[in-house]
């Protein structure tokens, strides 16, 4: 089946301005991961979705940062007042319950540059 | 605290030779490993895994990976590289139980020469 989508694969935008990012994982999977890439720091976890269970925040790096998956599906992260900083790859993995839960399947990456 | 090494940030080889990535851990249990690959422009695609058993093992494109616990390594390798294996090699570890959070490596940037 399909794998990992994402959405934008790239966006520009204006520091100060407010982003959604949207991801589609593989159907069926129950667990949903952002993680952050960007140079200098490498892969970070930011957020973690499994079923209905309340998410793992643990790593957003400030509040302006927000994520939601809506019926179990498909998740969007929004970025809020954006900062230069904030410019990286954003990706998205899923992954299933049962046997091979620990693998992640990635999507191919937001790009998001802030000017 | 928890890290992943990856200590060549670049390698370069040449076409038909034979490559070796390094990864080392710390961790406070062994966790489970795996190796991803990055084209440029793509996400991450899982090249193989280890949770128990063998130490030896295989993956996709004809790599491998060992598990060394005593070194707390887990090296990937290939004996021939081909051209269309450039690319950046992620290694992670991610506990065996909870909420499965990757700990990545800062990736190894491979380079052939044709």
């Amino acid at each position: 089946g399909a794998g990992v989508s994402q959405s934008p694969s790239n966006k520009v935008t204006e520091k100060g301005k407010d982003v959604e990012l949207r991801c589609d994982p593989i159907s069926g999977h129950t667990a949903l991961y952002w993680y952050r890439q960007s140079l200098g720091q490498g892969l970070e976890f930011l957020i973690y979705f499994q079923g209905n269970s309340a998410p793992d925040k643990s790593g957003l790096p400030s509040d302006r940062f927000s994520a939601e998956r809506t019926g179990g599906s498909v998740s969007t992260l929004t970025i809020q007042r954006t900062q230069q900083e904030d410019s990286a790859v954003y990706l998205c993995a899923s992954s299933t319950l049962g046997a091979d839960s620990e693998t992640q399947y990635f999507g191919p990456g937001t790009r998001l540059l802030v000017l | 605290a928890q890290s992943v090494t990856q200590p060549d940030i670049h390698i370069t080889v040449s076409e038909g030779a034979s490559l070796e990535l390094r990864c080392n851990y710390s961790y406070g249990a062994t966790p489970y490993l795996f190796w991803y690959v990055q084209s440029p422009g793509q996400g991450l695609q899982l090249l193989l895994k280890y949770f128990s058993g063998d130490t030896l093992v295989q993956g996709i494109k004809g790599f491998e990976a060992e598990f060394k616990r005593s070194q707390s390594s887990f090296n990937l390798r290939k004996p021939s590289v081909h051209w269309s294996d450039a690319a950046e090699y992620f290694c992670a570890v991610v506990a065996p139980s909870g909420t499965y959070k990757y700990i990545f490596g800062t990736g190894t940037r491979l380079k052939v020469l044709a």
